[in-house]
């Protein structure tokens, strides 16, 4: 089984719409992090959490909204849905601990179409 | 903040020779910097990082430099085969646990 599982893994969805997305990890790690991907764009931060009290905004959170419902679970909100958040997203761990500069893990993230 | 760049964006080598992507680099407090191969339909998966006090680290035919002067670090990947096909980011730290990634290099091994 994977260790950080996203779901869905597709969606299709209209202009308006609210969507969640949902992360969950077994490696027991306190960091958790959203990114969204676009093409030659990279991967870029959306929110990341330190740990259950603790949320903070990346580079591009206007539009977006997160939630840390337990250390193994994070998700992510569209309140409502634009064309241009059309992209993929992924969800990555680290830790375990605060000890500084420990490797992201990902998941295989989700496709998500904003028509 | 940080801001990384990632050269070439797309790259092709014959299968067997050696491929290698350079990335830039502009907080120099920056100390910890992971390459990241990524398959398609699949999430980034870490092949290699480096850290601040080291200038190079190998791992079987994949290799990273850093140059902390210059503020740039390269992969290398020698003896190129077709599974080395795949999407490759480089990314650098930007405060205690923050990562900025690189615009990611396309690198196809051809037969």
């Amino acid at each position: 089984d994977a260790d950080v599982t996203q779901t869905p893994r597709n969606r299709i969805t209209k202009t308006g719409k609210r969507i969640m997305l949902e992360c969950s990890q077994t490696k027991g790690h306190d960091r958790m992090y959203w990114y969204r991907q676009d093409p030659g764009l990279g991967l870029r931060l959306i929110y990341y959490s330190f740990d259950v009290k603790d949320i903070n905004k990346g580079e591009i959170s206007d539009g977006y909204s997160v939630s840390r419902q337990a250390q193994a679970k994070f998700s992510l909100s569209l309140e409502s849905a634009i064309p241009n958040q059309t992209a993929l997203y992924f969800c990555a761990t680290s830790g375990p601990g605060t000890r500084s500069n420990q490797p992201q893990h990902f998941g295989d993230g989700t496709r998500l179409s904003i028509l | 903040g940080e801001n990384v760049e990632q050269h070439p964006s797309t790259l092709s080598v014959q299968e067997g020779d050696s491929a290698v992507i350079k990335c830039t680099y502009s907080d120099s407090a920056s100390n910890y910097f992971p390459w990241y191969k990524q398959e398609l339909g699949k999430g980034p998966q870490l092949i290699i990082d480096i850290r601040s006090n080291v200038g190079e680290k190998k791992d079987q035919r994949i290799a990273v430099t850093l140059n902390k002067t210059a503020k740039h670090f390269s992969l290398h990947i020698t003896e190129t085969q077709p599974e080395d096909s795949a999407v490759y980011f480089c990314a650098a730290t930007e405060g205690a646990q923050k990562l900025v990634f690189g615009q990611g290099t396309r690198l196809t091994i051809n037969p």
